[in-house]
């Protein structure tokens, strides 16, 4: 594609209900990563992904979010049982391969807000 | 552990005016890449610069450039000629595992 979307671009949720978050990196990209940016903050980073495998996922803040990736492109972030200060903007940025230090293009981002 | 530092939260210039920027940053690796990140307020990140450890000679783009002092790991982006549209928050960032630092918030004054 010509860009990494991500889908949705907002999403307002309950507290306690589980949340799905996509991304769809560039074609031919194979890492890809989930940051997380409270508002005002830097970025966090979450997890990454070389192809299907997440080598590290020490960044997860808690149990309750899980990412996976299939068939090397898309990837979905699932947080479960939500809580207020999981609100944030997720970010989603692929790159050409993890093993060389390549530019990251970055995705809008999805608002997520838990009330 | 890698870790990256900006000690600047928030910054202002005139516009044309020169600013810099900020950054430290800790890593065992000896090669490695480091970029910095423009984020506007419409939320998309892009990468301004991006600077090769085992070059010594300081990257440029245009406008920006950067100072990098590898022994004290230090990596300071500088705008010239600022403009309005450079009104963001910068994130400088550490590869390989893309460690970003806290952002600097620059306002651009006319």
């Amino acid at each position: 594609g010509a860009g990494v979307s991500q889908s949705p671009s907002n999403k307002v949720t309950e507290k306690g209900k589980d949340v799905e978050l996509r991304c769809d990196p560039i074609s031919g990209h194979t890492a890809l990563y989930w940051y997380r940016q409270s508002l005002g903050q830097g970025l966090e980073f979450l997890i990454y992904f070389q192809g299907n495998s997440a080598p590290d996922k020490s960044g997860l803040p808690s149990d309750r979010f899980s990412a996976e990736r299939t068939g090397g492109s898309v990837s979905t972030l699932t947080i479960q049982r939500t809580q207020q200060e999981d609100s944030a903007v997720y970010l989603c940025a692929s790159s050409l391969d993890w093993r060389m230090p390549y530019e990251q293009y970055f995705g809008p981002g999805t608002r997520l807000t838990v009330t | 552990a890698q870790t990256v530092t900006q000690s600047q939260p928030e910054m202002s210039v005139q516009e044309a005016e020169t600013v810099t920027l900020s950054c430290t940053y800790d890593t065992s690796e000896s090669n490695y890449y480091l970029f910095w990140y423009k984020q506007p307020p419409s939320r998309q990140m892009i990468l301004v610069i991006r600077q090769e450890a085992y070059k010594q000679q300081n990257a440029t783009e245009n406008r920006f450039s950067v100072n990098f002092q590898k022994a004290a790991k230090s990596f300071s982006l500088k705008i010239s000629d600022s403009q309005l549209g450079d009104t963001a928050m910068y994130f400088c960032a550490l590869g390989n595992d893309m460690r970003f630092g806290a952002g600097t918030r620059l306002t651009v004054k006319p």
